[in-house]
């Protein structure tokens, strides 16, 4: 069985900094590519990030680059999401996903971790 | 930047047939797939590449794309049904998602 777990989320100041997992199994993980899509309390979805299979691709949204650094470590089954220079509309739900393949889409979903940027 | 509309909501009566349109310019040159979220729950793939329906997914759901409007139909409505829906795209190497519908089966 497919199973993407998140953790790391948390309250943090404007300004700080936060470090999102995504522990992943049931699957090849090195095998796919992986994503971070956010959600705000009330609000529809937004893509964050993207990560090549070998970590050699990357790519954000243009409203956190800069700021988030995405990674991970296919030795540890693990996506990461380094979150720096945290704003008020960072707050959100974050979901790790894959990508199922070429042009389809997120097949596979984390039940998220919540993220409040609050003083 | 690239941008896809979907109206914030649509009504169905059960066991009828809900339409939910995703538009972006020149939409049909790009593959679309389609979520259903549920209250506190993570979403579910429903259709991806325009009209593909994953295993697991009921017939009832389908999807096409033509010009500049993409659209997610069900069929046969059902209470269960009733949710947030999304439509999702690339634009380039970038993800580009609609703002959501909320579905509801009245």
């Amino acid at each position: 069985e497919v199973q993407l777990v998140e953790s790391g989320g948390g309250l943090v100041q404007p300004g700080g900094s936060l470090r999102l997992s995504c522990t992943a199994s049931g699957f090849t993980f090195s095998n796919y590519w992986m994503n971070w899509v956010r959600q705000a309390p009330g609000k529809g979805l937004e893509w964050v990030a993207n990560i090549k299979q070998d970590g050699s691709e990357k790519d954000y949204v243009d409203s956190v680059k800069g700021r988030f650094t995405i990674s991970r470590d296919n030795a540890k089954n693990s996506l990461y999401l380094q979150m720096n220079s945290l704003r008020a509309e960072d707050t959100a739900v974050y979901f790790c996903a894959t990508l199922g393949g070429v042009w389809s889409g997120f097949d596979y979903w984390g039940q998220g971790t919540l993220v409040t940027v609050s003083s | 930047s690239f941008e896809l509309i979907q109206p914030p909501s649509v009504s169905v009566s059960p066991g009828q047939t809900a339409s939910i349109t995703c538009s972006g310019d020149q939409l049909e040159h790009k593959y679309v797939c389609w979520y259903q979220q549920k209250p506190g729950q993570s979403p579910v793939r429903v259709i991806y590449q325009d009209d593909r329906r994953p295993s697991g997914i009921p017939e009832r759901f389908s999807g096409s794309n033509s010009g500049n409007t993409a659209c997610l139909t069900i069929s046969e409505t059902q209470a269960m049904d009733e949710a947030d829906y999304y439509c999702q795209a690339w634009d380039g190497s970038t993800v580009v998602f609609g703002g959501g519908t909320k579905l509801t089966v009245l």
